[in-house]
């Protein structure tokens, strides 16, 4: 069974620095892109970044560029959303998700499955 | 880039239909032949619903249906369940691996 697992709810204090994780298992991690994506309470889900295992390549969507860093470690088929410095503006849900393909076209491609998601909530 | 126009919220009676439209400026994406659907329940995390405009994943009942018109996508619900009361957004391909979701949508079942 394919499966993400992600890392555990986080509490922390704003201008501290967080790690979480998603551990692919059940496929070839190098070979599918991982999405993470954010929802903070009561909203919708924002796309924030996606990276490619098997180089490490990674995309941020404009909001997200330069406020997170994405990164992999192929080796334990883990992925990470980092920040340096959290706000309490980064109180959310942290989803990572699949990426598959369909196809040759990079567009003919969806996100699944997910991970059960991570609580990260800054305090002041 | 903006979100994907998704009406905040529908609602239909049991065994009704309701129809969730997701609008983008044509000029954001790519390819609107590759938009993908999810649904949310409260607490849980999205589940893929629809993939390539109108395809269903294994075990996604045939009453959720895709289609296309333009910049508009839409996600048919027939027959509304109690389980489908969720939350649904789309999303779509921008370019260079990039993606943008709908502002999501609230369905109701009366």
């Amino acid at each position: 069974e394919v499966q993400l697992v992600q890392s555990g709810a986080e509490v922390k204090e704003s201008g501290e620095s967080l790690k979480i994780s998603c551990k692919g298992s059940g496929y070839n991690f190098t070979t599918d892109w991982i999405v993470w994506v954010r929802q903070k309470p009561g909203k919708g889900l924002e796309w924030m970044g996606i990276i490619y295992p098997g180089d490490s390549d990674a995309r941020y969507g404009p909001s997200f560029q330069g406020q997170v860093t994405i990164s992999v470690d192929t080796s334990i088929s883990t992925a990470y959303l980092q920040w340096s410095s959290l706000k309490t503006s980064d109180t959310a849900i942290y989803y990572c998700a699949r990426r598959r393909r369909g196809g040759v076209l990079a567009a003919n491609s969806w996100f699944d499955p997910w991970g059960q998601g991570t609580l990260v909530t800054v305090s002041s | 880039q903006s979100a994907l126009t998704q009406p905040r919220s529908v609602s239909g009676s049991l065994g009704q239909s309701v129809t969730i439209s997701c609008t983008g400026a044509s000029t954001d994406i790519e390819d609107y032949n590759y938009v993908s659907w999810y649904r949310q329940h409260p607490g849980e995390a999205p589940k893929l619903i629809i993939h390539d405009v109108n395809k269903r994943p294994s075990g996604v009942p045939a009453r959720l249906s895709g289609s296309r018109s333009g910049n508009t996508a839409s996600l048919t619900i027939s027959g509304l369940q109690g389980e489908d009361e969720a939350d649904y957004y789309c999303c779509a391909y921008v370019a260079r691996y990039t993606y943008v979701f709908g502002s999501g949508t609230k369905v109701t079942v009366l």
